[in-house]
């Protein structure tokens, strides 16, 4: 079985701070992909990151995955209000290729931004 | 061009009836994929179907879930003789092919009295 582990699970801050989330497996996957979810509704993709070492810029946020593609982080700079969240992550498909399709997911951080 | 859709968005039901939750993909996504998020918990994988095929079920628990897509109309994920334990947000995700991006829709909140 494939895990994901997500950390912190819980994150508080004050706006302008800076914050970092991260994923981490032992397993391989072959892409990696950040969702951001509200309250009552579905995941929103943010992000697919799929090769070791990439590094992805959106706005104020950046992605990367590991050299070994088995672990990924989530930075935000300068946290507003409006990033206040669930994150997620989600690995797909395993080097061994049997699990294509299907996303493992992590436990998911919460973050709240103060203002 | 929209979204996933799923309805309903919130499903009550007895204890021993049956619920049925509707997905529309994407238009162009003939791959569905269906995940449960039970409260405290993350999204877990139950099933994966392209049109009227079963690829891989093995997120599905063994008895009273089933789960469809034909080939005209939506995916639908049916639960039989609900229990206070399937009290989840159900989420369909769709994408056009197995190896791209999935994108999910607003879910289906099911709550057993």
């Amino acid at each position: 079985t494939q895990l994901l582990e997500q950390s912190p699970q819980f994150l508080s801050i004050q706006e302008g701070e800076n914050l970092t989330v991260y994923c981490n497996s032992s397993s391989v996957f072959s892409s990696l992909q950040w969702y951001r979810q509200e309250p009552g509704e579905g995941p929103v993709l943010l992000v697919t990151v799929v090769t070791g070492g990439e590094v992805k810029k959106l706005k104020r946020l950046t992605f990367q995955f590991g050299d070994a593609r088995k672990d990924s982080s989530l930075h935000i700079t300068a946290a507003q209000t409006g990033d206040t969240g669930l994150y997620l992550c989600a690995g797909g498909r395993d080097a061994g290729g049997t699990s294509y399709g299907k996303l493992t997911f992590g436990q998911g951080t919460i973050l709240t931004v103060h203002p | 061009n929209a979204g996933v859709m799923q309805n309903p968005r919130h499903l009550v039901r007895r204890r021993g009836q049956e619920a049925r939750l509707r997905c529309s993909p994407m238009k162009g996504h003939s791959h569905v994929y269906w995940y449960r998020q039970l409260p405290e918990e993350g999204l877990k994988f139950m099933v994966y179907l392209q049109k009227e095929n079963i690829i891989d079920e093995s997120g599905m628990p063994k008895e009273r879930f089933s789960a469809e897509f034909p080939k005209e109309g939506p995916s639908i994920l049916r639960i039989q003789q609900v229990v206070r334990g399937d009290s989840a947000a159900y989420f369909c995700a769709s994408s056009p092919g197995i190896y791209n991006e999935q994108f999910f829709g607003p879910g289906t909140r099911l709550t057993v009295l």
